[in-house]
């Protein structure tokens, strides 16, 4: 069975952009969570969707965006790129939400220069 | 709010030791608790998850328990291998599917 996938693997966006991350689940999971990874915060929550619904959101400002689709893919979208959204985001699934194990994509590396 | 504390934040020793790695967390209010590993610049990998009526769990050369009462969860690894070398996260779950996570014990395991 496939693991989760994200596309791009590495981004470089200049300040004021905006950007579209891209995360494909397991086959059968319907539950993605996003999250951010950057040194001096470490591993952050940005949201959960289940069955294209937004079902729990982290403190990040509404700059930070996601969907799902009905096909359990999910995008999270960044507007007004900022230097400090420089960070690895992680994408996980898991087959239900709440109290599942989750699993985790390689990540998307983004600079913001 | 909930915040999860990981002791030591490095560790360096020879192959073949048995190792805990600690972790501890505020709120006893958890769905389960998960262990994951992480090489530098890669994605997590799932070790091992303990659901919150659970006391521990065993993979391999892999033992994480949980005490959710005092707000602890150990993870032993026996006779560790170069291989182990990674930085090893815990999360709690505390809500649907919001994973709070320490940060990291970062491991190296020399020949």
């Amino acid at each position: 069975k496939a693991g989760v996938t994200q596309t791009p693997r590495y981004l470089i966006k200049t300040r004021g952009q905006q950007v579209t991350l891209s995360c494909s689940p397991i086959s059968g999971h319907r539950s993605v969570s996003w999250y951010q990874q950057t040194p001096g915060q470490g591993l952050q929550f940005l949201f959960e969707y289940f069955s294209e619904t937004q079902r729990n959101k982290g403190n990040f400002p509404g700059r930070f965006s996601g969907r799902q689709f009905s096909n359990s893919r999910s995008e999270m979208n960044v507007s007004t790129l900022e230097l400090g959204d420089s960070a690895l985001y992680l994408c996980a699934s898991s087959f239900v939400s709440g109290g599942d194990e989750q699993y985790f994509g390689p990540g998307t590396r983004l600079t913001v220069t | 709010k909930q915040e999860v504390t990981q002791i030591p934040a490095a560790l360096s020793v020879p192959e073949g030791e048995n190792l805990v790695l600690n972790c501890s967390f505020t709120d006893s209010a958890i769905y389960n608790l998960q262990w994951f590993r992480q090489d530098p610049g890669k994605g997590l990998t799932s070790l091992l998850l303990i659901q919150s009526s659970q006391r521990e769990q065993t993979s391999g050369r892999l033992n994480a328990s949980l005490d959710k009462s005092s707000g602890r969860s150990t993870l032993y690894i026996a006779a560790s291998q170069p291989g182990d070398s990674a930085t090893y996260l815990c999360a709690v779950e505390e809500d649907t599917d919001k994973l709070i996570f320490g940060t990291g014990t970062r491991l190296q395991v020399f020949p």
